[in-house]
């Protein structure tokens, strides 16, 4: 089946500092990526929507200028968490789909953030 | 929006069956999830409905009636290793809402 490869797997940063969290499709071509936060005993929230060659949609509440997302090409998306803050962290996960009409949605392996 | 509503916590005996129900309210609704979700790691793929009516794949088989906004994922021949959480995450505009989870506990 599709593979959905995210990168890293966890991270540590200091307060502050920026984070790039890569996602990649490796045997499809996903012109949509969706980005996801979870904390813990929580559900996931979809943060936005990565569309290839265009501008992400964010969902309400998330801040398009603290959480980059960038869909330079058909298989991979980047969330930068910019001038992270110990609230900031949380689990990212990814996911992408084949075009309009497949039946699943792929997740990426998620990415465990944490602000010191 | 979307109101997502299933159980919170399930409890069942290893070798039983148990059913986690799902409720939604979500307009462009194009199909229904099911996924499964281990502590810490990232959800696994369990079922997808389009159509009313039951999926059965193994052990595990999902229920979906569109007009009722319902759907179930019933889960036969419990393992421990089924303990986890199981998402419901109706989808609308091809974008897929999660529902809080059912964390279920299987017991020997």
């Amino acid at each position: 089946g599709a593979v959905v490869s995210q990168h890293p797997s966890r991270v540590i940063c200091k307060s502050g500092t920026s984070v790039k969290i890569e996602c990649r499709s490796l045997d499809f071509q996903a012109t949509t990526m969706f980005w996801y936060r979870q904390f813990p005993k929580q559900s996931l929230m979809l943060m936005a929507t990565s569309n290839e060659g265009s501008k992400a949609t964010y969902e309400q509440g998330v801040e398009k200028d603290k959480f980059l997302i960038n869909h330079a090409s058909l298989t991979l998306s980047t969330l930068t968490v910019t001038s992270a803050h110990p609230e900031d962290s949380s689990f990212y996960i990814c996911s992408a789909r084949q075009p309009r009409g497949a039946s699943e949605a792929f997740f990426g392996q998620g990415t465990r953030l944490t602000v010191v | 929006g979307q109101n997502i509503d299933q159980p919170t916590e399930m409890t069942a005996t290893e070798g039983a069956i148990v059913q986690i129900n799902c409720t939604y309210q979500t307009s462009g609704f194009n199909g229904l999830f099911w996924y499964q979700q281990h502590a810490g790691e990232a959800p696994t793929f369990l079922s997808y409905n389009v159509l009313d009516g039951l999926e059965e794949k193994g052990r595990f088989s999902s229920f979906l009636s569109r007009s009722k906004g319902y759907s179930y994922l019933l889960l036969k021949e419990l393992q421990m290793k089924d303990s986890a959480s199981y998402l419901c995450a109706p989808t609308r505009d091809y974008k897929l809402s999660f529902g809080a989870g059912t964390t279920v506990t299987v017991r020997a």
